[in-house]
């Protein structure tokens, strides 16, 4: 199974700053086949299943707010929120799609 | 407006059984690999089972394997997990979740509201 790590577990940043979360799959999740990165990530808040906001590791959920981007390639990726408002509190994850799903632990983001 | 609604959720004792239900809707159902995902209380999203279209291929996470069964009824447009030798370990929310295409390749775009399902004596 293809192992996801995110960094780090927690972050608490100020308002109208920025964000960034880290994932990190024990092996590639670029498909030969099609050549694109087989990650997404999802927002999840208390009491609520989770929701995607990026998937192919860059392409925007329609409806997801501009300020939500993802980038790498490869192994190594990011979810960056680029002026954090007080309702992106939430746990973060990441997930690949290259084979059985599998998920990162989870990044809590607070308010500083 | 796809709808995936979760129900048979409650409390079991440890190796007991329960069978989890999701009614879906507003989508052909029948075009869609399905999977159940589960998030143990405080923790992270597990990925369960998932099931082809017409439910040949099935696969799971290797620590309910033998245990756990899902199938599909898609003339009913439901999925079901069959949960047998329940352990305290499997005290989680269930949710249901729907593939963003046909492919089993694909995020998931869609998701129930869970069902909590606690394993005690």
């Amino acid at each position: 199974d293809i192992v996801m790590t995110q960094s780090p577990d927690s972050l608490a940043v100020s308002l109208g700053e920025r964000a960034t979360i880290n994932c990190r799959s024990s092996q590639s999740v670029l498909s030969g086949s099609n050549n694109r990165n087989h990650l997404a990530w999802y927002q999840q808040k208390p009491g609520q299943p989770p929701k995607v906001l990026i998937y192919w590791a860059s392409t925007r959920e329609s409806g997801v707010p501009d300020r939500f981007s993802g980038s790498g390639s490869g192994t190594d990726f990011t979810l960056t929120i680029s002026s954090l408002q007080a309702e992106d509190v939430a746990v973060y994850y990441c997930q690949q799609y290259y084979s059985t799903p599998t998920f990162g632990q989870g990044t809590k983001l607070e308010i500083k | 407006e796809v709808q995936l609604v979760e129900s048979g959720g409650g409390l079991v004792q440890p190796g007991g059984s329960l069978r989890l239900s999701c009614a879906a809707s507003g989508f052909t159902f029948s075009s869609y690999w399905m999977s159940w995902v589960r998030q143990a209380p405080g923790k992270g999203l597990e990925w369960v089972a998932n099931i082809k279209q017409d439910g040949s291929e099935k696969y799971y996470v290797d620590s309910v394997k033998g245990r756990f069964t899902i199938s599909r009824d898609n003339a009913a447009n439901s999925l079901y997990l069959q949960m047998n030798s329940l352990r305290a370990e499997d005290t989680a929310v269930y949710y249901c979740a729907r593939v963003s295409s046909s492919s089993v390749y694909r995020n998931f775009a869609y998701w129930g509201q869970g069902t909590l399902v606690t394993v005690s004596s």
